[in-house]
């Protein structure tokens, strides 16, 4: 059965921290992994990961995927109390069907 | 462009009652989807859609149907509401092109007593 698994389930850090979530997952097929950001509504876009290694950034926050590990991480530098959200990862399975299965996500809270 | 939206914001059902969520989607995606999202859960498809007149179940599809007679919108239905279908529920769309990911609209709670 097709799964995502994220980690840690929640965190609370102080700003100025770094952070590392992880998502791995156990797909018959993969094409591409998903992170969203999602704060009290609608989850919006952070990245869309296809190939290994090739890091994605967008200021403060990055990501890369180890096809190899069957995982990803999303590294957020200098948090801020505006990045407390749920951190959402998915995995489009299977390829081309633009169906997507999501881990249960990572709460982070930030302290000021 | 307002992107994706969903009719109600908010609603409280009583076990056995029906009522249809409404999507609406005013950027000509091809696909759409149905996701509930309860405490712990992560977001599950319910039904998709992968253009007018077509859905497909997820999946979590029991209790619910769905439909998509125009490409614009995606209706989902329940017959009769259950407890267990207390959640927030979540609407997508998306283009068809690979490299494009889904938009969501924002949110519709619903709780059956």
């Amino acid at each position: 059965e097709d799964k995502v698994v994220q980690s840690p389930l929640s965190l609370v850090v102080h700003e100025g921290d770094t952070v590392t979530l992880n998502c791995s997952y156990e797909v018959t097929n993969f094409r591409s992994l998903l992170w969203y950001k999602q704060e009290k509504k609608a989850p919006t876009f952070l990245f869309m990961l296809t190939s290994s290694g090739i890091e994605k950034k967008s200021g403060r926050l990055s990501s890369i995927l180890d096809k190899k590990e069957l995982s990803s991480i999303l590294n957020i530098t200098a948090t801020q109390t505006g990045d407390s959200a749920i951190y959402l990862c998915a995995v489009e399975t299977p390829p081309g069907t633009y169906k997507y299965i999501f881990g249960t996500g990572t709460r982070l809270k930030v302290l000021a | 462009n307002a992107g994706v939206t969903q009719t109600p914001k908010f609603r409280v059902l009583k076990t056995g009652q029906s009522m249809t969520l409404l999507c609406a989607q005013d950027m000509n995606h091809e696909y759409m989807y149905w996701y509930r999202q309860d405490p712990g859960m992560g977001l599950r498809l319910i039904h998709y859609s992968v253009g007018e007149g077509t859905t497909a179940k997820g999946e979590v599809p029991d209790g619910y149907n769905v439909s998509r007679l125009k490409k614009q919108n995606f209706l989902l239905g329940l017959e009769s509401a259950a407890p267990s279908q207390t959640s927030v529920y979540f609407c997508a769309s998306r283009p068809s092109g690979s490299t494009d990911t889904q938009y969501f609209g924002p949110g519709t709670r619903l709780t059956v007593l």
